[in-house]
């Protein structure tokens, strides 16, 4: 069974903090990472993804791969009140790109 | 506009009916997926499709049905033989290119 492991948290940070969500899979082979974030009673939302080692920034948002340790993380930079929600952490674990596999969440806190 | 929508917002079904729920989306994506994501749990895979008139087995495939025969239109079958229905079940659709799933809003399954 492949495995997406996520803290459920929840994660609390102060605004403007720097919020730190960590992930890690069992499946060697995965080759490609998604980051979700889903507000309380809605859909998720796809805010990054990413393919190779190092690092990708996209606004305020940072995504961390790294495959020897098949770990991948989520930085929210200058956090605020309306990042508060559950980000779900997605492992593409086919080579067709075709299947996820879902963490179950971490909930992060931004409070005033 | 495009995207992709789901009909109802909230169902609600007496023991031993069969439902449907409705995904449709105007994006021109080939692949797409229905999710069933429970209270503290991670996203599950009940179906999905990569092109018209096919369709695979996700991992909790059991008392549910789908079709597809139009690229546009992927709807979800609850039957009766699903023996815990209740949950919020969540259709998404693939661009060609391999950046991730994007959801509909969803349709909250009540069953009485």
């Amino acid at each position: 069974q492949k495995e997406v492991e996520q803290n459920s948290g929840p994660l609390s940070v102060p605004e403007g903090a720097i919020a730190s969500l960590n992930c890690t899979y069992s499946d060697r082979g995965s080759q490609s990472f998604f980051w979700y974030r889903q507000y309380s009673g809605k859909s998720p939302e796809l805010i990054m993804f990413i393919y190779s080692n190092g690092d990708k920034e996209d606004g305020r948002f940072t995504a961390q791969l790294n495959k020897a340790s098949q770990y991948v993380s989520l930085l929210i930079r200058d956090s605020q009140p309306s990042d508060s929600a559950t980000y779900l952490c997605a492992v593409g674990i086919d080579a067709g790109f075709q299947k996820l596999v879902f963490g179950t969440g971490t909930r992060l806190l931004v409070s005033p | 506009d495009g995207g992709i929508t789901q009909s109802p917002k909230y169902l609600f079904r007496k023991e031993g009916q069969n439902v449907t729920l409705s995904c449709e989306q105007n994006l021109n994506h080939d692949a797409m997926y229905w999710y069933r994501q429970d209270p503290g749990q991670g996203l599950r895979l009940i179906y999905y499709s990569q092109i018209v008139n096919d369709f695979q087995k996700g991992d909790i495939a059991e008392g549910y049905s789908v079709s597809r025969e139009k690229k546009e239109s992927f709807p979800l079958t609850v039957t009766s033989a699903q023996k815990n229905p209740t949950a919020f079940y969540l259709c998404a659709s693939r661009p060609p290119a391999k950046k991730g799933q994007f959801f509909g809003p969803g349709t909250r399954l009540t069953v009485l």
